[in-house]
């Protein structure tokens, strides 16, 4: 079972460089999001979806930019990247019941992002 | 914004040895999650919690949903070397289109065999 697959695990940039972390999933869930996690300071939450073509801010949305154009796919972009954005990226995914998901959230792997 | 307080932030502890960790709220929540990350790895769940009061057990792991609904503990009896990693908690006030998790800060357990 693949479940929550990033891609790619690690990445080097340039300040001001743009990429795609890219973030699928093959169970099916309708809330899909993102957080960092930077030592110290837990998982924050960046973005998340409840859905196809819905997108929402969550505590640390500055600099990153999302889309949700399918179910299975969200991927995160930085469009101008700087060094405070160096950390580790996770994806992750739950069920939800009507509007509201169960917090029972299914994390990818991973991927780490340097940025020079 | 809700903010979790996890402690402690890290433990070294000898394999054998129980484990405890809590984590406290000054907001109320109705659902209490904790989380296991291994090194290199993305958290996965352990526990989840709906109830204020409610116990709940998964192999040596308990954890408990606090009656006021503002703090959790979870305990690791007879630790054994692949329990290390960060334990998270995270709390969720659900209700109308709210979606989000609130995570502490974790606390690192290193386990000595």
């Amino acid at each position: 079972n693949a479940g929550v697959t990033q891609t790619p695990k690690f990445q080097v940039l340039k300040t001001g460089q743009s990429m795609t972390l890219q973030c699928a999933q093959d169970m099916n869930h309708e809330y899909m999001s993102w957080y960092r996690q930077d030592p110290g300071m837990g998982l924050r939450l960046i973005h998340y979806s409840v859905g196809a073509g819905i997108t929402d801010q969550g505590e640390v949305p500055n600099g990153y930019n999302v889309s949700r154009s399918t179910t299975e796919d969200f991927p995160l972009r930085l469009l101008s990247a700087a060094p405070s954005q160096t950390s580790v990226y996770f994806c992750a995914s739950s069920y939800s019941r009507g509007f509201a998901n169960t917090g029972e959230l299914f994390f990818g792997e991973g991927s780490r992002l340097t940025v020079l | 914004g809700q903010q979790l307080n996890q402690s402690p932030q890290s433990m070294f502890i000898q394999e054998g040895e129980d484990v405890s960790m809590n984590c406290t709220s000054s907001s109320i929540f109705n659902t209490w999650l904790w989380y296991k990350q291994d090194p290199g790895e993305g958290p996965v769940l352990l526990i989840a919690l709906y109830k204020a009061g409610e116990l709940t057990s998964n192999g040596r792991l308990t954890a408990q949903f606090g009656i006021t609904r503002k703090d959790s503990f979870l305990n690791i009896s007879a630790s054994i070397p692949s329990d290390v990693g960060i334990y998270f908690c995270a709390g969720q006030l659900r209700g109308g289109s709210n979606y989000k998790l609130t995570f502490g800060k974790g606390t690192l357990l290193t386990v000595n065999p």
